[in-house]
């Protein structure tokens, strides 16, 4: 049972445009929210988080949107860069101590 | 500062047989999570370790067990080995006073034939 789900395996954006990923979830009692990035042959890095109070978070090009009635949280990529291309996990726990559930990523191509 | 660092980097082995990986966390964290992400899969929880104790667990069978050691470093053991346990297995390590943000290593690649 997936709890967070990436529908979309890929997507290719220009370099210069914006890159939305999207995210769904089924629990409800998912608290907080997270999207990390990960690169080939490297670990996954932690890119921005939300939590639940908050519909809304930035920082630099990355911003996240959280609609908590649809279960629903996208990352906006502004203006996509060529090292942007990457898998992106979106991520969620009940907690912010508690595990970490991820979707099944969404490998990102941002073209020349 | 060195950050979370796992080993080996890849490794196989046959089915039945037993494999152990190992994590140190990055310096000043005390909470290890350990996960499995087979190919084209997201990471998948395993458990966590916290003060020496299992903390957490995800759905995995008892042949998967680990261990925390007192400098925070921590033991993934797997035995019975399985054809669908080949998988990229990450550590993360986690600080006190978490934020939620996971530190992960670049993960031991565990090929069962």
């Amino acid at each position: 049972d997936q709890q967070v789900k990436q529908n979309s395996p890929s997507l290719s954006v220009q370099e210069g445009r914006i890159s939305i990923l999207n995210c769904d979830y089924t629990n409800s009692m998912f608290d907080y929210f997270l999207w990390y990035k990960k690169y080939p042959a490297e670990g996954p890095t932690f890119l921005i988080s939300i939590s639940s109070i908050k519909d809304k978070n930035e920082d630099g090009r990355f911003t996240v949107f959280l609609n908590k009635s649809a279960k629903h949280l996208s990352l906006h990529i502004v203006p996509s860069q060529p090292g942007d291309s990457a898998v992106y996990f979106c991520a969620a726990s009940d907690r912010w101590d508690d595990k970490i559930i991820f979707g099944k990523g969404t490998r990102l191509h941002i073209l020349p | 500062d060195a950050g979370v660092t796992q080993s080996p980097t890849h490794l196989i082995k046959t089915r039945g047989q037993q494999v152990t990986l190992r994590c140190s966390p990055k310096s000043g964290h005390d909470t290890v999570s350990w996960y499995q992400q087979a190919l084209g899969q997201g990471p998948q929880f395993i458990f966590q370790y916290y003060e020496e104790e299992e903390r957490q667990r995800g759905n995995f069978p008892d042949r998967f067990s680990g261990h925390q050691f007192p400098n925070y470093s921590s033991e993934l053991n797997v035995n019975a080995l399985l054809l669908g346990d080949s998988a990229l297995y990450l550590c993360a390590s986690s600080p006190p006073k978490n934020t939620g943000e996971l530190f992960f290593g670049e993960g031991s690649r565990l090929t069962v034939l």
